[in-house]
């Protein structure tokens, strides 16, 4: 349960205001993710960070603006966000390697509420 | 491109019957498949996986999975459930043939164990 971490655990914030989510993974992981997860919609991939790079961004909207300085922290920058982007914002990080496949682990979420 | 699909929104079973949650998925190469469960305003937690070997996989809680190649299919059960079972329960897939390939999670099944 502790072994990913995030803060804060809810936010609200306007429209106009900006704002930074936190990820911290102490399982020595070198692969990190965040997830959007919205009401009756499956679980929408938003960023990967693979060895520190970005591999996908899944036609995010430039209104999110991942950070990953090492392997162990993730940011989700936000800023001018709309009402619909309230949502559970979720990171997780697994261990990568060639045709090796582990499972991933999730950190407790942030509930983002805009207003 | 490769999905997962779980045909029901919600499993209701009363508490000391053997449950299951489905899960079918689609991918072009080898399938890696997954269960998680989310308990309210938790993030995810692994519960197992199949990548080779018996079909049939245990894992945390009392929980298994059966992979079956010909239905492709991955359903979740549980000789006898509790209450503290009730959550929401997502099944997800990677494709193993081709790494780099993320996990795609299916929309999630709300289990209800009723007293």
């Amino acid at each position: 349960e502790t072994g990913v971490t995030q803060t804060p655990r809810h936010l609200v914030m306007g429209m106009t205001n900006k704002k930074s989510l936190k990820c911290e993974q102490h399982l020595g992981h070198n692969a990190m993710y965040w997830y959007k997860q919205s009401a009756k919609k499956p679980l929408e991939l938003m960023f990967v960070y693979n060895f520190k790079e970005q591999t996908e961004n899944n036609s995010v909207p430039s209104r999110f603006s991942p950070e990953c300085p090492n392997s162990s922290h993730l940011f989700l920058h936000l800023h001018t966000l709309q009402p619909e982007d309230s949502a559970l914002y979720l990171c997780a990080s697994s261990q990568e390697a060639s045709k090796v496949t582990y499972e991933q682990y999730f950190g407790p979420g942030t509930r983002l509420t805009v207003t | 491109a490769q999905s997962v699909a779980q045909p029901e929104d919600q499993v209701n079973v009363a508490e000391g019957n053997p449950l299951t949650v489905k899960c079918t998925y689609s991918v072009s190469g080898n399938p890696y498949l997954f269960w998680y469960v989310q308990y309210p305003n938790r993030g995810l937690q692994f519960l197992l996986k199949y990548i080779t070997g018996d079909n049939l996989v245990k894992g945390s809680y009392g929980f298994e999975a059966e992979f079956n190649k010909s239905q492709t299919s991955f359903h979740l059960k549980k000789p006898s459930a509790l209450v503290s079972d009730s959550a929401l329960y997502f099944c997800a897939v990677r494709d193993g043939d081709n790494y780099g390939q993320n996990f795609v999670f299916g929309p999630g099944t709300r289990l209800s164990v009723l007293p």
